[in-house]
């Protein structure tokens, strides 16, 4: 099983800072197809999992552009770059290449 | 506007059996994979089983094979998971999720708020 890592497991951020959440997969994420299958969701309290971002760097329909996603192989990034109150939650990273597998969750709260 | 509402969870003893049922709305159901990712209390997500369009394949976590079994009912735009053989460990809020599979993206776009099964004596 491909094994999802992320740090930090907690961010406290201040309001309009930027933050960022690292993601480390325990083997390459690149398909046979040349594709690499990462994708970043949000989970807000009380609510369930929604998609931001896909194949690394695509951001899904309705997510604002404050949200970015960028990397390859086996390092990926996370970026929000100026964090809004609605941005409190768990983020995981998720990869599809080889079965569908999360990292542990990020909580990302407000200092 | 996609609608993905889980039902049938609830307190069940180990060994028992418990079904889940998803209904599906604002999308066209027999046109997606559709998927069940699970959320144990206060731990994170886990990718349980998917089904294709038409149900000719199946695929499960290890740990649910033999045990859950997921179907669906594309004239009722309705997912299932049958889940026998139940244990402590299966405790979780089960999510029921479309899956964008293709060449292009393999990602859960989708996601219904979950329906809670506790697995206890």
């Amino acid at each position: 099983d491909i094994v999802m890592t992320q740090t930090p497991l907690s961010s406290p951020v201040t309001l309009g800072q930027p933050a960022s959440i690292s993601c480390r997969s325990s083997q390459s994420l690149v398909h046979s197809n040349g594709n690499t299958y990462l994708s970043w969701l949000q989970q807000r309290p009380g609510q369930p999992p929604r998609l931001l971002i896909y194949r690394v760097s695509n951001r899904f329909s309705g997510v604002p552009d404050r949200f970015s996603g960028s990397g390859a192989g086996t390092d990926f990034t996370l970026k929000i770059s100026r964090v809004e109150a609605e941005d409190v939650g768990v983020y995981y990273c998720m990869q599809g290449t080889q079965w569908w597998t999360f990292g542990q969750g990020t909580k990302v709260e407000i200092k | 506007e996609v609608k993905l509402v889980e039902s049938g969870g609830g307190l069940v003893q180990p060994g028992g059996s418990l079904r889940l049922s998803c209904a599906a709305s604002g999308f066209t159901f027999s046109s997606y994979w559709m998927s069940w990712v699970r959320q144990a209390p206060g731990k994170g997500l886990e990718w349980v089983a998917n089904i294709k369009q038409d149900g000719s394949e199946k695929y499960y976590v290890d740990s649910v094979k033999g045990r859950f079994t997921v179907s669906r009912d594309n004239a009722k735009n309705s997912l299932y998971l049958q889940m026998d053989s139940l244990r402590a460990e299966d405790t979780a809020v089960y999510h029921c999720a479309r899956l964008d599979y293709g060449a292009y993206v393999r990602t859960f776009d989708f996601w219904g708020q979950g329906t809670l099964v506790t697995v206890s004596s």
